[in-house]
């Protein structure tokens, strides 16, 4: 296992369709993270899961968004009717160990919505 | 969400020089503070993490020191090279989530 990966790293949508993106971590890792980041800010916490359970989600997170990690392996994030204001790069994280461990990124989905 | 800032917002160095870079953060309820450095195209990646006050931690060049008092990191690049040119996160741990700067872009000069 090489890291984490990110499929699609690309994805051109038109407004208004449904995205889903996916997250493959690090195998032996527990704890999975997704994380948005826009231009000229820092990655922003979207969601967090402890095995196969979303443990938590950022208000950032609306009702149009929704994240699987069904078997506590790899996990999905999909946006449905996207907008404009989704285009953004998507980051997935996966850490194992402990507490204060560093987290292992992935090369991210970079979402454009036309 | 925690307000974590870094500046500057970019700097350009020349090849050898060396160069320094903050990172301020709420001192309370303070776990750990994470640096990373992302180049462009590729998977930010861990450079250290640090959780008690006065730390200190190298790799290679790089180094950073820790105030958990005053709520402050520093990173330090010594003798710049060109593949030192990447954004420089800093993110602050709190419970189980990182709450991350803008980061600073360093771009270092031939």
């Amino acid at each position: 296992d090489t890291g984490v990966s990110q499929d699609p790293r690309h994805k051109i949508t038109k407004r208004g369709q449904n995205v889903t993106f996916r997250c493959d971590p690090i195998s032996e890792h527990n704890r999975l993270y997704w994380y948005r980041q826009t231009l000229g800010q820092g990655p922003e916490f979207l969601t967090y899961f402890q095995n196969e359970a979303q443990l938590e989600k950022s208000r950032l997170l609306s009702d149009r968004f929704s994240a699987e990690r069904p078997k506590g392996s790899f996990s999905t994030l999909e946006i449905q009717r996207t907008e404009q204001g989704d285009s953004a790069m998507y980051l997935c994280a996966s850490r194992g160990g402990d507490f204060y461990n560093e987290q292992f990124f992935g090369p991210g989905t970079r979402l454009t919505v036309l | 969400i925690l307000n974590v800032e870094q500046s500057p917002q970019s700097l350009h160095v020349q090849e050898g020089d060396s160069t320094n870079f903050t990172c301020s953060f709420p001192s309370s309820n303070f776990y750990a503070l994470h640096w990373y450095r992302w180049e462009t195209a590729k998977s930010p990646e861990a450079l250290f993490v640090m959780t008690l006050n006065g730390d200190e931690k190298k790799k290679g060049r790089i180094s950073a020191t820790l105030n958990t008092k005053e709520g402050y990191s520093y990173l330090y690049i010594k003798g710049s090279q060109p593949e030192d040119s990447a954004t420089y996160l800093c993110a602050s741990l709190n419970d189980y989530k990182l709450s991350f700067g803008a980061g600073t872009t360093v771009t270092v000069r031939a």
